[in-house]
């Protein structure tokens, strides 16, 4: 997966805790996607950031869900009092630029109980 | 909304067999990305298309574009059970967001 690291692997929590899911995107790529994967079922867009700037977060929930990518350190997506429906698999993308080739980590696997 | 449709949604095979797997929307996209997605890891990036009409072959898997940019196919020859996997394909539109499909998932059985 060309770099992307994503942790951690697998997060277990319970309805009402708050899920932090790290993304460090391959080394001089400043470019960063973060998708929600259903079981069966293809990647929906959430979220589309530059170093310290939201680009596009038209596919992430307006409640609950937040997202950064700091000058320094990786991206975090933060869900915010989790509920079952957050569970899923949560991919993140980086690329050098916009429109390039976007190269995928193995995703975090969030299971709220 | 742009979307991208797949089709067959799920396709069980013979190895040795072949196969196409098909991607469509109504919508033209500048460049047409196709993905492979094991159990458990992320997608990773088989070819990128960029011009109408184009072909590109990459060892038994042929992946084209269509004339006018708003459908792709992937066809694969002598399938091995190795090519087991959900099959991706991703639009990248004018506004430089990339739009999945929801996949085809293939087994190859041996």
């Amino acid at each position: 997966n060309a770099g992307v690291m994503q942790n951690p692997r697998h997060l277990v929590r319970r309805r009402g805790q708050e899920a932090r899911l790290r993304c460090s995107p391959v080394k001089g790529h400043s470019h960063v996607y973060w998708y929600r994967q259903l079981p069966e079922e293809g990647l929906k867009f959430m979220v589309y950031l530059q170093k310290e700037n939201i680009i596009d977060e038209s596919g992430m929930p307006k409640e609950r869900f937040s997202a950064e990518f700091p000058k320094e350190g990786p991206s975090i997506l933060r869900i915010q009092q989790v509920v079952r429906g957050d569970s899923a698999a949560y991919f993140c993308a980086s690329s050098p630029s916009l429109g390039d080739i976007q190269y995928f980590g193995a995703g975090t696997r969030l299971s709220v109980l | 909304t742009q979307l991208l449709e797949q089709s067959p949604q799920f396709l069980s095979i013979q190895e040795g067999e072949n196969l196409t797997v098909y991607c469509n929307s109504s919508s033209v996209f500048s460049s047409l990305q196709w993905y492979r997605q094991e159990p458990g890891e992320g997608p990773v990036l088989l070819v990128t298309v960029v011009t109408g009409g184009e072909v590109k072959k990459l060892k038994r898997l042929t992946f084209q574009f269509g004339d006018a940019r708003k459908d792709s196919s992937l066809h694969i020859t002598a399938a091995q059970p190795g090519d087991t996997g959900l099959y991706l394909c991703a639009g990248l539109n004018y506004g430089q967001n990339f739009v999945f499909g929801p996949g085809t998932r293939l087994s190859v059985l041996p």
